[in-house]
């Protein structure tokens, strides 16, 4: 069974420092990762989806690595902001319909 | 960007009583739509895969006579969660994947902005 892990829980940074997500898992065998955002009591917001075939994927301010290999894939948060505070979660997809989720890691920057 | 619409946002009622929730795509189709529950700081769990014009795959675990899924059109699938209790309280999202031609899957999935659901 996959099992995903993401590491910190919880983070707090000042604003405007660089940060580094990690997400861990244990089945290489993904057909894709995604990186996701959760605001307090709202749905997800997807951030970047990396297929299995790729290393990284850039938008804006974000960019998420992957290494099949390892098992692992990080997200990095350039010039953070007060905005950015919030849950991010990653997600991996077996080649079925299964997606399983990290517990997530819980964002805060302080102004 | 593409669009999923979750309704309603947030729902009481009372325990014996059944709750419909809708998840629409507003600007493209789906074939499959899945239904995840989160329970407080776990994570997303996979409930079921909706699939259109046929029955829903339910995960291991989820009966699927309490939790009754609908997905009548490429646009729409509902969850109903019948003889509700206070257990069945949880944050419920949807999700869909847009159908892309021969529906690749390589499509990121789009969510809802999920449903908060008290029963008392």
């Amino acid at each position: 069974k996959q099992e995903v892990t993401q590491i910190p829980a919880a983070l707090s940074v000042p604003e405007g420092e660089n940060l580094v997500l990690n997400c861990s898992f244990t089945d290489s065998a993904i057909y894709n990762l995604q990186w996701f955002r959760q605001d307090p009591g709202k749905g997800l917001t997807s951030l970047l989806l990396i297929q299995s075939s790729q290393r990284e994927q850039t938008s804006g301010r974000l960019n998420a690595s992957l290494d099949k290999s390892s098992g692992r894939s990080t997200l990095y948060i350039a010039a953070s902001q007060p905005g950015d505070s919030a849950t991010y979660l990653c997600a991996v997809r077996l080649s079925g319909n299964q997606f399983y989720f990290g517990t997530g890691t819980s964002l805060t920057v302080i102004p | 960007g593409a669009v999923v619409s979750q309704h309603p946002s947030r729902v009481i009622c009372k325990s014996g009583t059944s709750v419909k929730i809708e998840c629409r795509s507003l600007d493209f189709q789906a074939t499959t739509m899945f239904w995840y529950r989160q329970f407080p700081k776990q994570s997303l769990m996979l409930m079921a895969t909706s699939n259109e014009g046929s029955k829903a795959t339910y995960e291991q675990g989820v009966e699927k006579d309490k939790f009754l899924i609908n997905h009548a059109s490429l646009t729409l699938s509902t969850l109903t969660v019948t003889s509700a209790h206070p257990e069945d309280s949880s944050f419920y999202i949807c999700s869909a994947r847009e159908t892309r031609g021969g529906g690749t899957g390589s499509s990121p999935l789009h969510f809802g902005n999920g449903t908060r659901l008290t029963v008392t």
